[in-house]
């Protein structure tokens, strides 16, 4: 079974700053990679995805995250955050079938200070 | 995308009870998901309902506990049964649209006391 691990639980920013979440999964197969972001008090959203061709994806609200095979990562990455940033981020795995449910990490919680 | 709603929204029951959740979606759709958010914890499968068969659980999981119902395409609901403490959670349903995209509901926030 895959598994999917998030390097960072908590990580605090200024305004501006730089950020990249670590994810890494565990399965020897395709897989179909995606991050997830719930902000306070809202449902979970999708942010970006990963199915297959350019590794580097873009999502919403200026994100991006690339997917290096060879190291069964998929770190996600924003060059300025902002306030309105703050959220709970999760890196999510669906092996290569798609019928099945997604594997979560834990979950990095954001807090970016202004 | 998809327009998922759930209800309750939120609910204090006590031990020994049982609460069903429900989940509707804007359209029809082949797969829902029911997934459990413990505090504080990350998103945790429970199982999968296709329409027309039986759910199907995940490891740790099990029927009687969380029985499942898909009687359309649109509609699907999940029970915690003979509930306790630690069934305390936030449930949540999601769809699948034909292609990997899960889209999530809002959520049921359950407390057990």
């Amino acid at each position: 079974a895959q598994s999917v691990s998030q390097h960072n639980h908590h990580v605090i920013l200024s305004e501006a700053a730089s950020l990249e979440l670590g994810c890494n999964y565990s399965y020897g197969g395709t897989v179909n990679l995606f991050w997830y972001v719930q902000y306070p008090g809202q449902h979970l959203q999708l942010l970006l995805k990963y199915f297959s061709g350019d590794p580097l994806v873009k999502g919403i609200k200026g994100f991006e995250a690339e997917f290096i095979k060879s190291k069964f990562s998929f770190n996600l990455r924003k060059p300025s955050v902002q306030w309105s940033d703050t959220a709970e981020y999760f890196c999510a795995v669906i092996a290569g079938g798609g019928a099945d449910g997604l594997t979560f990490g834990k979950g990095t919680h954001l807090i970016i200070q202004p | 995308s998809a327009v998922i709603s759930q209800k309750p929204s939120r609910d204090i029951c006590q031990r020994g009870t049982s609460l069903t959740i429900q989940c509707q979606v804007d359209s029809q759709v082949t797969m829902m998901f029911w997934y459990r958010q413990q505090p504080g914890q990350s998103l945790t499968l429970i199982a999968t309902a296709n329409q027309g068969s039986e759910a199907t659980y995940e490891s740790g999981f099990v029927i009687d506990k969380f029985p499942i119902s898909r009687p359309n395409l649109t509609f699907s609901t999940l029970t915690v049964s003979n509930m306790s403490p630690e069934d305390s959670s936030i449930y949540l349903c999601s769809v699948n649209r034909g292609s990997y995209e899960q889209y999530f509901g809002p959520g049921t926030r359950l407390t057990v006391t």
